[in-house]
């Protein structure tokens, strides 16, 4: 069985600041994705970057980054110089690939990030 | 493009009655999955299809839960008899697989049972 922790429940910054979610996994695969999806108060589920467990890459997009380290078991993400357009749920996820298509998604129990102006 | 379309967005009804949620998934894609979020348990798979076919249900609670999905654009998840700790939101999302993995939300349908 695969398990998401997300250890950090909430987290409150003023506008500007750097924040770091973090996120640990566990599986028994080799092959597997991880994701980060975005809640605004809104409600919807935006697709934020997924990564397999083959690229170690670090990846940048704007002022996101992610840090993907397989000895850890972490895929932590970054945002630099926060805005208050930033506040919402963070969810990291785990799927994992099946041979013949898609897995379900397990997520974490999720990072409610507060950036106060 | 038109996203993952799901109805209705917003559902009440009385305890014991039938819900049905719908979700029509995006043109193309192969993989549709159903989730529910609720604040004691976060969010969940409750089952998925690939091409059609149920792959793993072992999400669904209980035999009150029930999902279909007829043909490549239509899925349906039906609770019968509903019980107020059903109350949640209930997340389609499609993906095309196995190319690409990212899986894309509809908008929920958020369902209360008094």
């Amino acid at each position: 069985a695969q398990k998401v922790t997300q250890a950090q429940t909430e987290i409150s910054v003023v506008e500007k600041e750097d924040v770091t979610l973090d996120c640990v996994y566990e599986t028994r695969d080799t092959t597997y994705y991880l994701f980060w999806y975005k809640q605004p108060p809104s409600g919807e589920l935006v697709f934020l970057i997924r990564r397999n467990s083959f690229d170690e890459q670090n990846e940048i997009s704007g002022r996101y980054s992610w840090n993907f380290q397989k000895s850890t078991s972490s895929f932590n993400f970054t945002i630099t110089a926060s805005q208050v357009v930033d506040s919402a749920v963070y969810f990291c996820a785990l799927s994992i690939y099946s041979g013949g298509g898609a897995d379900g998604l397990t997520f974490g129990k999720g990072t409610h990030l507060i950036i106060q102006p | 493009d038109a996203g993952v379309i799901q109805s209705p967005r917003h559902e009440v009804t009385e305890m014991g009655q039938e819900v049905t949620l719908r979700c029509k998934p995006i043109s193309g894609h192969n993989s549709l999955f159903w989730y529910r979020q609720t604040m004691m348990r976060g969010l969940e798979l409750l089952i998925y299809f690939n091409n059609n076919v149920p792959i793993d249900d072992s999400g669904m609670p209980e035999d009150r839960f029930s999902a279909k999905m007829p043909n490549a654009s239509f899925s349906t998840l039906k609770i019968q008899p509903s019980e107020p700790r059903d109350s949640a939101v209930y997340f389609c999302a499609s993906s095309l697989a196995p190319r690409d993995n990212e899986q894309f939300f509809g908008p929920g349908t958020r369902l209360t049972v008094l």
